[in-house]
């Protein structure tokens, strides 16, 4: 089935620093989902791109599809320590509609 | 409050016994799916439900097995349980099952076995 590879599977920085974390297919997607799981909570869904060359933003965190629709970004600006938590990216692949990469563990340090 | 409820929150049980994991999606949303998060692991994809029938499969071991009821709860049960098997279970619910919409997380079953 389809999977998708997440990069840095971990990252520290200083508060106020900014951090981007990337999704790799090497197959087209359909869509991509964004989610954040924050220490000891559960999945939440952040955003869903579904366009080629699609960017949104939310606030502090811009999302981004790539042009082949094969990768995607989430960028923070100016990271704040509320920030702290596991990002993960979705997608629908040939055998789940909702296979999840491992994810990149944010930490802030203040 | 996503509107998934999934009991226990907890549950802690010997080698070799079978247990069950309840969830019960957010009203109107037909999709149910079930994830393995064990430590340093992603969410891994067990099953998934559409109203009442299953749609997907992961690499589901052959000891697990769920499904679905009509009033689209649905129940992932594990049996002969060996220590590998803690791990934080999820189930997450959305209307669509095509991966196209927002899939909302339960607070999840974590599931210890001695």
């Amino acid at each position: 089935g389809q999977q998708v590879m997440q990069i840095p599977q971990y990252q520290h920085v200083q508060e106020g620093e900014d951090f981007t974390t990337y999704c790799n297919s090497s197959t087209t997607l359909s869509n991509i989902q964004w989610y954040k799981q924050r220490p000891g909570g559960h999945p939440v869904f952040l955003i869903q791109l579904v366009k080629s060359g699609e960017v949104k933003k939310q606030k502090r965190l811009t999302f981004q599809f790539g042009e082949a629709k094969k990768n995607s970004s989430l960028h923070i600006t100016a990271t704040q320590t509320t920030d702290v938590g596991t990002y993960f990216c979705a997608c629908n692949s040939g055998y789940s509609t909702l296979t999840f990469g491992k994810g990149t563990m944010l930490l802030v340090s203040p | 409050d996503s509107g998934v409820t999934q009991t226990p929150k907890h549950l802690i049980t010997a080698t070799g016994q079978r247990v069950t994991l309840r969830c019960s999606p957010r009203s109107g949303d037909l999709s149910v799916y079930w994830y393995q998060q064990s430590l340093d692991q992603g969410l891994q994809f067990l099953i998934q439900y559409y109203n009442g029938e299953e749609r997907a499969k992961g690499n589901i071991l052959e000891r697990f097995s769920a499904q679905q009821f009509p009033d689209l709860h649905s129940e992932l049960n594990l049996s002969s349980l060996e220590l590998g098997d803690s791990a934080l279970y999820f189930c997450a619910s959305s209307v669509g099952g095509q991966g196209n919409t927002e899939a909302f997380f339960g607070q999840g079953t974590r599931l210890t076995v001695v």
